[in-house]
């Protein structure tokens, strides 16, 4: 039971690349999220998606754009990524609108240097 | 907008009772959540609040107080292993679905 996958774990990246981000959950979840973390700054949501096909701004989604092709897959894209976007990111999903428990991904930590 | 706050850090000792706070303020609330971060790992589920009042759960009890938009994790007998970051969470429901908007956290520090 994988639950919440991202890959890559870890990923070095020159300023001006441009890199995807993958999360695939395999419990069936319509809601899929994506969040960074700094430190002293928490969890900020960066986009959300309420169903396949669906998308939506969360508090910071300048230099992020996502797509959520498939039910199971949502992707975060870096179209030119730069320094201020090192960080570390997490994904998330949950199945209930009302109770809204998030599963987690393990993180992915990205560096722009 | 939305606004969650919680103590930056907090020291206790093994073996006693810590209460970590946090207020918000926050349209379309639907509820309160508390997530553990160890460091360099994601966060767990530890509560959830909808309803005013306490809820316990073990040596961690989560209270919640919608008229005043207040919460507080209680921690009882403490461990060394509960050193870790304390994530408050407001369950926030919009027009077609629902998020989550967390406050910075609360790094708590367990020492002997």
């Amino acid at each position: 039971n994988a639950g919440v996958t991202q890959t890559p774990k870890f990923r070095v990246l020159k300023t001006g690349q441009s890199m995807t981000l993958l999360c695939a959950q395999d419990m069936n979840h319509e809601y899929m999220y994506w969040y960074r973390q700094d430190p002293g700054m928490g969890l900020r949501l960066i986009h959300y998606s309420v169903g396949e096909g669906t998308t939506a701004k969360g508090e910071v989604p300048d230099g992020y754009n996502v797509s959520r092709l498939k039910k199971q897959n949502f992707l975060l894209g870096l179209e030119s990524a730069a320094p201020s976007q090192t960080s570390v990111y997490f994904c998330a999903s949950t199945q209930d609108r009302r109770t809204g428990e998030l599963f987690f991904g393990e993180g992915s930590r990205l560096t722009v240097l | 907008g939305q606004n969650i706050d919680q103590p930056t850090e907090m020291t206790a000792t093994e073996g006693a009772i810590v209460q970590i706070n946090c207020t918000y303020q926050t349209s379309g609330f639907n509820g309160l959540f508390w997530y553990q971060q160890h460091a360099g790992e994601a966060p767990t589920f530890l509560s959830y609040n909808v309803l005013d009042g306490l809820e316990e759960k073990g040596r961690f009890s989560s209270f919640l107080s919608r008229s005043k938009g207040y919460s507080y994790l209680l921690l009882k007998e403490l461990q060394m292993k509960d050193s870790a970051s304390y994530l408050c969470a407001a369950h926030i429901l919009t027009g077609g679905g629902n998020k989550l908007t967390f406050g910075t956290g609360t790094q708590l520090k367990v020492e002997l």
